[in-house]
């Protein structure tokens, strides 16, 4: 089964229109880690954000946003007015301390945003 | 820049030829991962290794092979390789659990 989905493969955004990229994970672990990277055109991977399984505070950076909810295992990622430049792949991640240092990706969300 | 460094960033081979990809890890991380990206694919997790140590396999072909080196720089090796081996070869490091994953930027095969 997959430890992490990402349901929506593809979204396409107008600019300044916001966005939510939606991520649900699985695991039995209490402690694990979540993280959310970014991949643009040019292909390198980019870590955004790693959120533990006991802080469900919400965190913003800038136009980015995350609201990680224990109670419906999901690690949402919101980006408010987007840009042509936020345009990329999108992968959620997950990280068990039962697993050690093992890191399970789901298949990522490529946005577009349209100019 | 992530601070790890892989090479080469391009490699065109033949098929059923021999390469090796190679991978130097942030300075003090441990662990090294591998990773394979197809086209249009997501990351598929090849193999870990923490302190010259194998860690962890996913779906590593028999054909693939990796080590971790003292100095803890990393080797992939991919062997009789396949026109289906064309892909982007990730590598990333990452400190003591829980770590988040530095990534390279990538070795990109192509097998003609």
């Amino acid at each position: 089964a997959q430890k992490v989905t990402q349901a929506q493969t593809e979204i396409s955004v107008v600019e300044k229109e916001d966005v939510t990229l939606d991520c649900v994970y699985e695991t039995r672990d209490t402690t694990y880690y979540l993280f959310w990277y970014k991949q643009p055109p040019s292909g390198e991977l980019v870590f955004l954000i790693r959120r533990n399984s006991f802080d469900e505070q919400n965190e913003i950076s800038g136009r980015y946003s995350w609201n990680f909810q224990k109670s419906t295992s999901s690690f949402n990622f919101t980006i408010t007015a987007s840009q042509v430049v936020d345009s990329a792949v999108y992968f959620c991640a997950l990280s068990e301390e039962t697993a050690g240092n093992q890191f399970y990706f789901g298949t990522g969300t490529s946005l577009t945003v349209i100019p | 820049d992530s601070g790890v460094t892989q090479t080469p960033k391009h490699l065109i081979t033949a098929t059923g030829q021999r390469v090796t990809l190679r991978c130097s890890p942030r300075s003090g991380d441990l662990s090294v991962y591998w990773y394979q990206q197809s086209l249009d694919q997501g990351l598929q997790f090849l193999i870990q290794y923490y302190n010259g140590e194998e860690r962890a396999k996913g779906n590593i072909l028999e054909r693939f092979s990796a080590q971790q080196f003292p100095d803890l720089h990393s080797e992939l090796n991919l062997s009789s390789l396949e026109l289906g081996d064309s892909a982007l070869y990730f590598c990333a490091s990452s400190p003591r659990w829980p770590g988040e994953l530095f990534f390279g930027e990538g070795s990109r095969l192509t097998v003609l």
